[in-house]
């Protein structure tokens, strides 16, 4: 079963750029899926940040496209997330997850909460 | 890019049944069968429970159930129990290759 866990620092300054990364075990980044970040701020809903594909194709919400740049690194079976610019608004708790050919996101990682604070 | 709208809360006791809505619009939940939803426990990862609209992963209960009317979707949890107690999101294709999150609905099993 494929399963995937967030590193990345928990504390970044306004206007620094926010660095993840997911690692994949038990499967391979190479295999026909997405690979998707998702973010949850304090007291708020999840937003789709944007997904992967093995290739490097890759998908951006809109409001997040100018500051948000996802790859992939097959040799380390990771895929990383960085945010240009960010603000207090950044915020969040951060998932990476994966969407099928079937179109759901599942599993998720547990995520890791990243706080945007001088 | 807007989020879909949920209720902030619902409630129900035990035994009870309840329904969630989401309402988009007709550029995403009106237009593709691709609404899914989430449980979210506290400090957890959130989990699939519903997707293409009223399909149920294996090792899903069947108290859970989907549906859509128009551009409203709704998720309905029958014999609620305790542990139903989470937040639950739906999500949405909208379109140009984007995804779309709902703003969650906080489930209270009174």
């Amino acid at each position: 079963q494929v399963q995937l866990q967030e590193s990345g620092p928990g504390l970044v300054k306004p206007s620094g750029t926010l660095s993840l990364t997911c690692t994949v075990s038990g499967g391979s980044i190479t295999s026909t899926n997405w690979w998707t970040w998702v973010r949850r701020p304090p007291g708020k809903g999840l937003e789709w940040i944007g997904e992967i594909y093995q290739s490097g194709n890759t998908n951006y919400n809109p409001s997040l496209r100018s500051r948000v740049t996802i790859s992939v690194d097959k040799s380390k079976n990771q895929f990383s997330l960085k945010l240009t610019s960010v603000t207090a608004a950044d915020t969040a708790v951060y998932y990476c997850a994966i969407r099928p050919p079937r179109n759901w996101f599942d599993p998720w990682g547990q995520g890791t909460l990243v706080t945007v604070s001088s | 890019q807007s989020a879909l709208t949920q209720p902030a809360s619902v409630s129900g006791s035990p035994g009870q049944s309840i329904t969630i809505s989401c309402t988009g619009t007709s550029s995403d939940v009106g237009s593709y069968n691709l609404v899914s939803w989430y449980q979210q426990h506290p400090d957890k990862a959130p989990k699939l429970i519903i997707y293409e609209v009223n399909k149920r992963p294996s090792g899903v209960s069947n108290r859970f159930s989907g549906s859509r009317s128009g551009n409203t979707a709704s998720l309905t949890i029958s014999g609620l129990q305790a542990d139903d107690e989470a937040d639950y999101y739906c999500c949405s294709y909208a379109g140009f290759s984007t995804w779309m999150f709902g703003g969650g609905t906080k489930l209270t099993v009174l």
